[in-house]
């Protein structure tokens, strides 16, 4: 079974300019989640969808980012305009949908902003 | 509110010692507790989880947990350290009151030393 699939695993830019995070979740599941992952620090929820649909987005920084999951399967992450503060780790997560199922993560997308 | 302590940053273990990483919970309701593990530049790898039944939980590559209501613990164990056990390790409970995120503790790094 195919695991969560993100793009790219590396990115490098500058403040103030955009970047796009993309997410494929494991077939089936019909619940998506990022989280963002700073240095030191556990993961913390930026924004969870339930099939196309968003169920919790109340610790997006929604001045700066955004997130779609057109058509209830793949996700898409935007941050524009970039800052310092953004560079993370941003993890893609998946789940079916009940709380006790486990919730697999993909490999992440590693953001430098300088 | 749901939360996790992970009260170690950094735990030491000798090759082929039993080792302990520690997590005590804090949720209304029965929890749901997961055991998480990040290898350098990866994701996270899901290792076992606690939602009902016997309290010691067995998990992958060796790894088990125990679940303690009275203590409010759930500490994760193996009998035999490997040197490949290094690695961070994520203690995190299921916000049931929040559509079912994952809440992390701060993250405990392991290191297991020839």
């Amino acid at each position: 079974e195919a695991g969560v699939a993100q793009s790219p695993r590396y990115k490098i830019i500058e403040k103030r300019q955009s970047v796009a995070f993309w997410c494929n979740p494991i077939s089936g599941h019909a619940t998506l989640y990022w989280y963002q992952q700073i240095l030191g620090q556990g993961p913390k929820l930026l924004i969870q969808f339930q099939n196309n649909g968003v169920v919790d987005d109340s610790q997006l920084p929604k001045d700066r980012f955004s997130a779609e999951r057109l058509k209830g399967v793949d996700s898409t992450l935007k941050i524009q305009p970039a800052k310092l503060e953004d560079s993370a780790v941003y993890l893609c997560a998946s789940s079916l949908w009940d709380s006790g199922n486990t919730i697999y993560f993909g490999e992440g997308s590693w953001l430098t902003v300088v | 509110a749901q939360s996790v302590a992970q009260p170690e940053d950094q735990v030491n273990v000798a090759e082929g010692n039993p080792l302990t990483v520690k997590c005590t919970y804090s949720v209304s309701g029965n929890p749901y507790l997961f055991w998480y593990v990040q290898y350098p530049n990866r994701g996270l790898q899901f290792l076992l989880k606690y939602i009902t039944g016997d309290n010691l939980v067995k998990g992958s590559y060796g790894f088990e947990a125990e679940f303690n209501k009275s203590q409010t613990s759930f500490h994760l164990k193996k009998p035999s350290a490997l040197v490949s056990d290094s690695a961070l390790y994520f203690c995190a409970v299921r916000d049931l009151g929040s559509q079912g995120n994952l809440i992390f503790g701060k993250g405990t790094k392991l290191s297991v030393k020839p």
